[in-house]
């Protein structure tokens, strides 16, 4: 089984500012990674996945993670945020295999509300 | 080309009556995943269903619950005797045959419970 851990509820932040969503999991095997973002009243969307190979994983509106398996965290993280970017966004896990699907685990939600 | 479809997008029914919910996967998508969003709280797996066949259950609640995937059709989850804390989104998703290829979502319906 899996689980995932968000580390803070809400981030609020100021435009053009930094930010970084803090995501930590936990596995007995091995697994893929995901960051989605959910607008309000919609579904989610996918940011960017990790499946193998390089640590650092860019995905869509300027947004990137890194994998860190020694410490099972997978930080999202963008050097400047815009008012647009104001979502909940969600870290999830599946267990990993080629052949087969595999549920999402979903951790909490982290709020992110970026302030003019 | 067409998302994943869910209808419908809102829904209220009183306590014990029946809801259905219903999702058509994208085109070419043969693998259908149900998840449900309660208010504050993350989205948590209830159901994987490949056509006709049911592979994963494990988090949905034992009973009043169902769900299928029909050769032909859209996937039902169906709750049977509603009671208020059914309220929340129930999100489908849907993915091509390998559990690497990303899990499309819909947009969701919002089952209130009066």
């Amino acid at each position: 089984a899996q689980s995932v851990t968000q580390l803070d509820s809400q981030v609020p932040v100021f435009e053009e500012a930094p930010v970084e969503l803090r995501c930590n999991y936990s596995s007995s095997v091995s697994v893929y990674l995901f960051w989605y973002v959910q607008y309000p009243n919609q579904g989610l969307q996918l940011l960017l996945k990790y499946l193998s190979g390089s640590t650092l994983v860019k995905g869509i509106n300027g947004f990137e993670a890194e994998f860190n398996k020694s410490q099972t965290s997978f930080h999202l993280r963008k050097p400047s945020v815009h008012i647009s970017d104001t979502a909940e966004y969600f870290c999830a896990v599946s267990a990993a295999s080629e052949t087969s699907g595999s549920r999402l685990t979903f951790g909490e939600g982290t709020q992110l509300t970026v302030n003019p | 080309n067409a998302g994943v479809m869910q209808n419908p997008r809102h829904l209220v029914r009183r306590r014990g009556q029946e809801a259905r919910l219903r999702c058509s996967p994208m085109k070419g998508h043969s693998h259908v995943y149900w998840y449900r969003q309660l208010p504050e709280e993350g989205l948590k797996f209830m159901v994987y269903l490949q056509k006709e066949n049911i592979i994963d259950e494990s988090g949905m609640p034992k009973e009043r619950f169902s769900a299928e995937f029909p050769k032909e059709g859209p996937s039902i989850l169906r709750i049977q005797q509603v009671v208020r804390g059914d309220s929340a989104a129930y999100f489908c998703a849907s993915s091509l045959i390998r559990s690497y290829n990303e899990q499309f979502f819909g947009p969701g319906t919002r089952l209130t419970v009066l």
